[in-house]
């Protein structure tokens, strides 16, 4: 089974600091992807990437970038965290399109 | 402009009966619609998919219906069991795209 696995369950951040979600996934897949989950506004789409150092902006990049430098890893990075990005981020990977997603176990970020 | 949309936010079903969840969509262009289900603190698993060249998808328990006319999806779970009971998104991706997009989600609730 693919796993993705991201590096912290609950994150707590203070306004204005730089954050660092990493995302690792463990079967060779080329093609990741950072969401948002909030009530009411489902899974919303941040930043995918299908190669290396290859990227583009989701539905929602404002205040987001991203790093793909080895094929197994997708950072999400929060340049200057503020309080409108506390939120639930899924990871997932993919291999083809039709085979949907793997996600990993999400990380809760609390930005205070 | 949300382009899928899941308009039951919650839904309450006894054990044994059939729950129906339902997805609407407003873009022609989708072709492959997937469903997957979510437990708190947890990532979305995969359930099912369908393509826009079927109108039925059946695995055990569930299945997904497309009406491409109504531009609507919907998901049975026949019979329902309280470990069912958990958050379902739709999603869609047109054909050539990596990128799926995700509905609000229907918390589903079985009845013991």
């Amino acid at each position: 089974d693919v796993k993705v696995t991201q590096s912290s369950r609950y994150l707590v951040k203070r306004t204005g600091e730089k954050v660092f979600l990493e995302c690792v996934q463990d079967m060779d897949h080329e093609n990741m992807f950072w969401y948002r989950q909030d009530p009411g506004l489902g899974l919303r789409l941040i930043y995918f990437s299908y190669d290396v150092k290859m990227k583009e902006k989701g539905d929602i990049p404002e205040g987001y970038s991203v790093s793909r430098e080895k094929k197994e890893r997708f950072s999400l990075i929060l340049e200057s965290a503020s309080t409108n990005q506390t939120s639930m981020y899924l990871c997932a990977s993919s291999l083809q399109p039709n085979y949907g997603y793997t996600f990993g176990s999400g990380t809760r970020l609390t930005i205070v | 402009d949300q382009q899928v949309k899941q308009n039951s936010p919650s839904l309450s079903v006894q054990e044994g009966r059939i729950s129906i969840l339902n997805c609407d969509y407003t873009n022609s262009m989708f072709d492959y619609f997937l469903w997957y289900k979510k437990y708190p603190a947890e990532g979305p698993t995969f359930l099912i998919s369908i393509s826009s060249i079927k109108d039925k998808n059946e695995d055990g328990r569930f299945t997904v219906f497309l009406n491409k006319s109504a531009k609507h999806l919907s998901l049975h779970i026949v019979p329902s069991q309280p470990g069912d009971s958990a958050v379902y998104f739709c999603a869609a991706r047109t054909s050539g795209t990596y990128k799926y997009i995700f509905g609000t989600g229907t918390r589903l609730k079985v009845l013991a």
